[in-house]
């Protein structure tokens, strides 16, 4: 069974931009929750969808969001990028119940 | 601010030493979680301990639990270089609506 995708691995941005990520769930799974991880902040949880529904939102500002397809494909959106959003995202999917939740590699962002 | 910390943040030690490492949360919780992270890739999920669960055993690790103590650890024993990573306690906690909260870490260095 394919594990969790993450595309792009790696991106480069200027502030004032804007920026999609996109994560594909190991098949089966309807739960894709996005991390963010810095060297300050460590790993903070963004957001959890499940079934194209957002079910569990972080405390992260309005310029962050997500959406999840039919398909369990999910997409993160970062629009205004500011240098403090340079950082790991991290996806992972979940099949449900057990919270045991299975990682991608990340798509690290860097923002100049 | 995040729900697990883990002490302590930085452990080296010689192959075939037992390492442990602890946790500690703030909410009640449903269970706990530990992962591990090589240098800034995606989390591999090692074991996941539930709230009414004491002790769990996978191979060479240990995870006990105290739920009146708010606290968890992770004890690797005959510990190996292929173990140096990052470690991370996560729970999984249904208060403000988030769901998976990780720590900082213990970055853990195996020396051969």
């Amino acid at each position: 069974k394919a594990g969790v995708t993450q595309t792009p691995r790696y991106l480069i941005k200027t502030r004032g931009q804007q920026v999609t990520l996109s994560c594909s769930p190991i098949s089966g799974h309807r739960s894709v929750s996005w991390y963010q991880q810095t060297p300050g902040q460590g790993l903070q949880f963004l957001f959890e969808y499940f079934s194209e529904t957002q079910r569990n939102k972080g405390n992260f500002p309005g310029r962050f969001s997500g959406r999840q397809f039919s398909n369990s494909r999910s997409e993160m959106n970062v629009s205004t990028l500011e240098l403090g959003d340079s950082a790991l995202y991290l996806c992972a999917s979940e099949q449900g119940g057990d919270n045991e939740q299975f990682f991608g590699p990340g798509t690290r962002l860097t923002v100049l | 601010s995040q729900q697990g910390e883990e002490d302590p943040q930085a452990l080296s030690i010689q192959e075939g030493e037992n390492a442990t490492m602890n946790c500690s949360y703030k909410t009640s919780i449903n269970n706990l979680q530990w992962y591990r992270q090589n240098s800034g890739r995606g989390l591999v999920h090692l074991i996941l301990i539930r709230s009414n669960e004491r002790e769990k055993h996978s191979g060479r690790l240990r995870v006990t639990l105290d739920t009146s103590k708010k606290s968890s650890s992770l004890l690797i024993t005959a510990s190996r270089a292929a173990d140096t990573a990052s470690y991370f306690c996560a729970t999984d906690s249904r208060t403000g609506g988030f769901k998976t909260i990780f720590g900082a870490g213990t970055r853990l260095f195996v020396k051969a």
